[in-house]
C-alpha cells in the first residue's frame, strides 16, 4: 500500500531554514506529483506547492516564492522541501501529499520556530 | 489566490443529512472538474474523502457524496453518524498551476 513518511519534527530559531523530508514508498515515485501542504496550530490547510518527481519541475504558492525550494531523490524515492528565512508564523505541520485521483497524505512533521 | 469559502460549522442529529459548501471563483471551482474533500479528526493528517468532484477512493463509505454548481461544489454527508465529527476542507486546482484549499468546516453531530 502507498505510504509517505516523513522526517521528524523539528525546532528552529528565527532566520534560520528548515529542510523536511517525505519518504515514498508502494508505487512507483516518479509517476505522480507530490504536494506540500501545511497548517498552522489550530488553523487550515494551505498549499504550498509541488514537484514532479520525475522531472524535476516545481510550482510554488506565490506566497512562498523566494523561499521554499522542493526537491527529490529518486534513487531513494524521497521528496524535500526545505523553507528559509524562518518566523513564528512559519511554526506548523506540514505535510507531503501524493497527487493520484485526489491527495493522499504523509503523517505530518511539526516545525517550531522560535525566537 | 483567496482561500475557497467554507461555513466555519455545520451540525447534524445522528442518520440526518448535512451539506457542506465550498465556493470560489471562475479561476478555480468554476472552471475546472477537480474539486476534492478531505476529512481531518483532530490531530490526524487529513483523508480523501471524494476527488474530481463526484468520485469517491475505494473504502470511502458512500454515505459521502459530491457535486458542483458553477463556482459552488458541495459535500452531502447521508446517514451522519458519531464519528463524522471532524473537520472538512475542500481543495481546487486553480488557473496557474496552483491549488487551493478552503478555509475548513467543523462538522459536529448532536
Amino acid at each position: 500500500q502507498v505510504q509517505l513518511v516523513q522526517s521528524g519534527a523539528e525546532v528552529k530559531k528565527s532566520g534560520a531554514s528548515v529542510k523536511v523530508s517525505c519518504k515514498a514508498s508502494g508505487y512507483t515515485f516518479t509517476d505522480h506529483y507530490m504536494h506540500w501542504v501545511r497548517q498552522a496550530p489550530g488553523q487550515g490547510l494551505e498549499w504550498m506547492g509541488w514537484i514532479n518527481p520525475n522531472s524535476g519541475d516545481t510550482s510554488y504558492a506565490q506566497k512562498f516564492q523566494g523561499r521554499v525550494t522542493m526537491t527529490r531523490d529518486t534513487s531513494i524515492s524521497t521528496a524535500y522541501m526545505e523553507l528559509s528565512k524562518l518566523i513564528s508564523d512559519d511554526t506548523a505541520v506540514y505535510y507531503c501529499a501524493r497527487e493520484k485521483e485526489g491527495l493522499t497524505w504523509g503523517q505530518g512533521t511539526l516545525v517550531t520556530v522560535s525566537s | 489566490q483567496s482561500a475557497l469559502t467554507q461555513p466555519a460549522s455545520v451540525s447534524g442529529s445522528p442518520r440526518q443529512s448535512i451539506t457542506i459548501s465550498c465556493t470560489g471563483t471562475s479561476s478555480d471551482v468554476g472552471s475546472y472538474n477537480l474539486v476534492s474533500w478531505y476529512q481531518q479528526h483532530p490531530g490526524k493528517a487529513p483523508k480523501l474523502m471524494i476527488y474530481e468532484v463526484t468520485k469517491r477512493p475505494s473504502g470511502v463509505s458512500n454515505r459521502f457524496s459530491g457535486s458542483k454548481s458553477a463556482n459552488t461544489a458541495s459535500l452531502t454527508i447521508s446517514g451522519l453518524q458519531a464519528e463524522d465529527e471532524a473537520d472538512y476542507y475542500c481543495c481546487s486546482y486553480a488557473r496557474g498551476t496552483s491549488y487551493v484549499f478552503g478555509t475548513g468546516t467543523k462538522v459536529t453531530v448532536l
